[in-house]
């Protein structure tokens, strides 16, 4: 089946830091999303990736969607303690498929 | 507008006993879905529907049903509850889901757990 694969699992940063995760698959896909869920809250949609080498940016966060059309990275700059939580990537097909999630927690 | 709502945020069931959990949306939204979430894991589709009356199977559907009378409802009925069905249980609508710009919103979320 579709299987996303993300990396790192858990980040521990220190506030201030930049912090840098992506997301891999084998197969292609044309759409790239990426969530972030905090404590006890559902997923919120953060950035969505439509293009093959396309680069967003939503305040301090900025993802790519691979050239490849099989990964995407997402970098957030100058962590604060509220970026806390874990991020998620996604592909979008005729349904959402869900990446395992990064872990992040920031150290003030 | 609440968006869309979940109850119970928790419960404690045991192996063999049945339980409904609710979902409600007020954006008039035909899509919604219900994912599991597990510990160290991403959020796995249970089963889905297009609109009042149409439901679908998604990834992960076996010991679970669904039913679809009204656009705002989408309630998720666990018959015989085991404990692989401990987890966190999230609902989500979206307007549609032709294009990827139909962004899904999602519920706070039931916490699960079945001894």
């Amino acid at each position: 089946g579709k299987q996303l694969n993300q990396s790192p699992q858990s980040m521990f940063i220190q506030e201030g830091e930049d912090v840098s995760m992506n997301c891999t698959s084998s197969s292609i896909f044309n759409t790239w999303l990426w969530y972030k869920q905090d404590p006890g809250e559902g997923p919120v949609l953060l950035i969505a990736l439509y293009k093959a080498g396309e680069l967003t940016s939503n305040g301090r966060l900025t993802a790519q969607f691979g050239i490849t059309r099989k990964d995407s990275f997402l970098n957030i700059s100058a962590s604060i303690p509220s970026d806390v939580g874990i991020y998620f990537c996604a592909v979008h097909g005729n349904k959402l498929v869900f990446g395992a999630g990064t872990i992040l927690r920031v150290k003030s | 507008n609440a968006g869309v709502t979940q109850t119970p945020k928790f419960r404690i069931l045991k192996i063999g006993q049945s339980m409904t959990l609710q979902c409600t949306q007020d954006m008039n939204h035909n899509y919604m879905y219900w994912y599991r979430q597990d510990p160290g894991m991403g959020l796995k589709l249970i089963y889905y529907s297009v609109g009042a009356g149409i439901t679908d199977k998604g990834e992960v559907p076996n010991g679970y049903n669904v039913s679809r009378s009204t656009t705002e409802d989408f309630p998720l009925r666990l018959e015989l509850a085991a404990p692989s069905q401990t987890s966190v249980y999230f609902c989500a609508s979206s307007y549609l889901a032709r294009r990827v710009t139909d962004t899904q919103y999602f519920g706070p979320g039931t916490r699960l757990t079945v001894l």
